[in-house]
């Protein structure tokens, strides 16, 4: 597709669960972003990607947060033991990284959990 | 640590007003700067971008930022707002060279009345 896609728009689940979100980046983007955004405020960094591997995942808040691309495209953020705190939209991004431009980001509609 | 203020949270304005909308960030290199915007049902998209050269930039619909390196401020300005103008604006910052990491402000939702 043209965009960023993300899957699943909501995702509701009950605390403890186990949860796969999804994201499809701009074909050709080498930089892949997740971020996580609470109401009322703006879009937390949680990791991104330079190919296959994580380059940065300093903003992940714990270990039942981990992130994948194992071919350098698609990439599935997983969170295990859901906690109501999750609760969250979860943004994907994609960038076209080269030392030359500025990095900037491509959003896709981010995937909306609710953890009961 | 790497932060981006945002000093407004909210901003009601009249069609016609003016706007200028506040961005302080702190960063110890140097660095691209954004800001992005959010209108209602829909997603995140760059509004406009400094990255080096004129300070003043110019984006779409007739948005413009200053970047004042002295004050570590990257200001959004529009001589003259539309109801269209109603969305949720965030400015961003990211390190050159540093792996495109960015940092988001806090956000500022600006209600234009008709």
């Amino acid at each position: 597709g043209a965009g960023v896609s993300q899957t699943p728009s909501n995702k509701v689940t009950e605390k403890g669960k186990y949860v796969e979100l999804r994201c499809d980046p701009i074909s050709g983007h080498t930089a892949l972003y997740w971020y996580r955004q609470s109401l009322g405020q703006g879009p937390e960094f949680l990791i991104y990607f330079q190919g296959t591997g994580a380059a940065d995942d300093s903003g992940l808040p714990n270990d039942r947060f981990f992130a994948v691309r194992p071919e350098g495209s698609v990439s599935t953020l997983k969170i295990q033991r859901t906690e109501r705190g999750d609760s969250a939209v979860y943004l994907c991004a994609s960038s076209f990284y080269t030392d030359a431009n500025t990095g900037e980001l491509f959003f896709g509609e981010g995937s909306r959990l609710t953890v009961l | 640590a790497q932060s981006v203020s945002q000093h407004n949270h909210h901003v009601i304005l009249s069609e016609a007003a003016s706007l200028e909308l506040g961005c302080n960030y702190s960063y110890g290199g140097t660095v691209n700067l954004f800001w992005y915007v959010q209108y209602p049902g829909q997603h995140l998209q760059l509004l406009l971008k400094y990255f080096s050269g004129d300070p003043l930039v110019k984006g779409i619909k007739g948005f413009e930022a200053e970047f004042i390196k002295s004050k570590f401020s990257f200001n959004l300005r529009k001589p003259s707002v539309q109801w269209s103008d109603t969305a949720e604006y965030f400015c961003a910052v990211n390190e050159k060279g540093g792996g495109f990491k960015t940092i988001f402000g806090a956000g500022t939702r600006l209600f234009v009345k008709a």
